[in-house]
């Protein structure tokens, strides 16, 4: 397509649930990148990924999260036993390479409620 | 990556050229400059980037003063469209570094 896609676009899940969000990047985009942002808060940096190298995981809050990408092109963000403090909007973006060039590409959002 | 600091909110008339300030001045040499905008409920869009040269695109225009210590966003002119949250962000280039760290940014409220 010609933009990340994101979804689902909402999802409300019960406190304890597992939730996966899924992101498909811009075709080509080497570099994938999840981000959060909680309500009035600015962009928390979860995890990314670079094609074959191991991914940087060092914005993820907890062992509960967990993100992998499949053949170098779609990601799923795993959260097990949701939170309500895992509440928020997660942003997937992607770009060429380290994204130097032409920046990110990101996402609309998945609005994770947890209740 | 170096720090920056952006006003927390400035209003602006439509029509009339915003002046968005940013101060990096941490900033190291092979750090760029760049600009991103998040307009409600959508994700941050990528508006432009620079180095030590002043940039322009479509979009906007960038200065960075020779001392690269801060830098001034320019929208020549604002529409209520470009209310937005406008984050500067400073980081290594293309070969080295990867994510971006988004401070708080500037709220820009565009008025009639």
């Amino acid at each position: 397509g010609a933009g990340v896609s994101q979804s689902p676009s909402n999802k409300v899940t019960e406190k304890g649930k597992d939730v996966e969000l899924r992101c498909d990047p811009i075709s080509g985009h080497t570099a994938l990148y999840w981000y959060r942002q909680s309500l009035g808060q600015g962009l928390e940096f979860l995890i990314y990924f670079q094609g074959n190298s191991a991914p940087d995981k060092s914005g993820l809050p907890s062992d509960r999260f967990s993100a992998e990408r499949t053949g170098g092109s779609v990601s799923t963000l795993t959260i097990q036993r949701t939170q309500q403090e895992d509440s928020a909007v997660y942003l997937c973006a992607s770009s060429f390479g380290t994204g130097g060039l032409r920046g990110y590409t990101f996402g609309s959002g998945t609005r994770l409620t947890v209740v | 990556d170096a720090k920056t600091t952006q006003p927390t909110s400035m209003d602006c008339a439509e029509g009339r050229a915003a002046n968005l300030p940013c101060n990096h001045s941490t900033i190291s040499g092979n750090e760029y400059v760049y600009w991103y905008r998040q307009i409600h409920s959508q994700g941050p869009q990528y508006i432009i980037h620079g180095l030590k040269n002043n940039e322009t695109n479509e979009m906007a225009s960038l200065i960075i003063t020779e001392d690269r210590k801060s830098s001034t966003l320019i929208l020549p002119h604002a529409t209520l469209r470009d209310t937005a949250v406008y984050y500067c962000i400073v980081r290594p280039g293309e070969a080295a570094g990867n994510k971006l760290t988004f401070g708080g940014g500037t709220r820009v409220l565009v008025k009639p």
